[in-house]
């Protein structure tokens, strides 16, 4: 069983601090890993996918991913209260699983 | 279209009954996803096809429910003598090319209650 953990929270960043989510992931042979934003009764979008460990930054984001210790990070830098949402880590393990495993999701809040 | 169109956006129906959603891909994408999502869980994956195919029926969670995607583009979720437990936000997605580097577009989802 493929399992994705992420502390549900919810996480409360003052806003303009960096905010700091987490993931786990439990199959070592994953290959690629996202982040995926979801603001409430709204659909899941696409923020930041990651491939090999380091960092990845985009704008005010960053990814960082540890294979090693099979972790996944998202951080974002001075947080805006637009950044209230639930963020999904995603990972994708291939080898005929074809979709992505989600975890349960950290309700951020970014408080003004 | 511009995005991925999912119908009905609400659906409300009786213990038994048998439950059609229908998904609407971006144009052009032969990937396609179908997720379902409960309150205060991630979403959890149900079936994958690329192009006509089911590539990965592996998350149906039983044989009450079934998908086709006959033309290679839009794909019906069909869930028959539906239960309680079947209540939640059914999500579809559609990517390029599918696999690891493919970006998922999701669809507003199709929220069912099973009374």
């Amino acid at each position: 069983q493929k399992e994705v953990e992420q502390n549900s929270g919810p996480l409360s960043v003052p806003e303009g601090a960096i905010a700091s989510l987490n993931c786990t992931y439990s199959d070592r042979g994953s290959q690629s890993f996202f982040w995926y934003r979801q603001y409430s009764g709204k659909s899941p979008e696409l923020i930041m996918s990651i491939y090999s460990n380091g960092d990845k930054e985009d704008g005010r984001f960053t990814a960082q991913l540890n294979k090693a210790s099979q972790y996944v990070s998202l951080l974002i830098r001075d947080s805006q209260p637009s950044d209230s949402a639930t963020y999904l880590c995603a990972v994708y393990s291939g080898g005929g699983a074809d979709g992505l495993t989600f975890g349960k999701g950290t309700h951020l809040i970014i408080q003004p | 279209g511009a995005g991925v169109s999912q119908t009905p956006s609400n659906k409300v129906t009786e213990k038994g009954k048998y439950v059609e959603l229908r998904c609407d891909p971006i144009s052009g994408h032969t990937a396609l996803y179908w997720y379902r999502q409960s309150l205060g869980q991630g979403p959890e994956f149900l079936i994958y096809f690329q192009g006509t195919g089911a590539a990965d029926d592996s998350g149906l969670p039983n044989d009450r429910f079934f998908a086709v995607r006959p033309e290679g583009s839009v794909s019906t979720l069909k869930i028959q003598r539906t239960e309680r437990g079947d209540s939640a936000v059914y999500l579809c997605a559609s990517s390029l090319h599918g696999g690891s580097a493919g970006e998922l577009f999701f669809g507003e989802g199709s929220r069912l209650t099973v009374l």
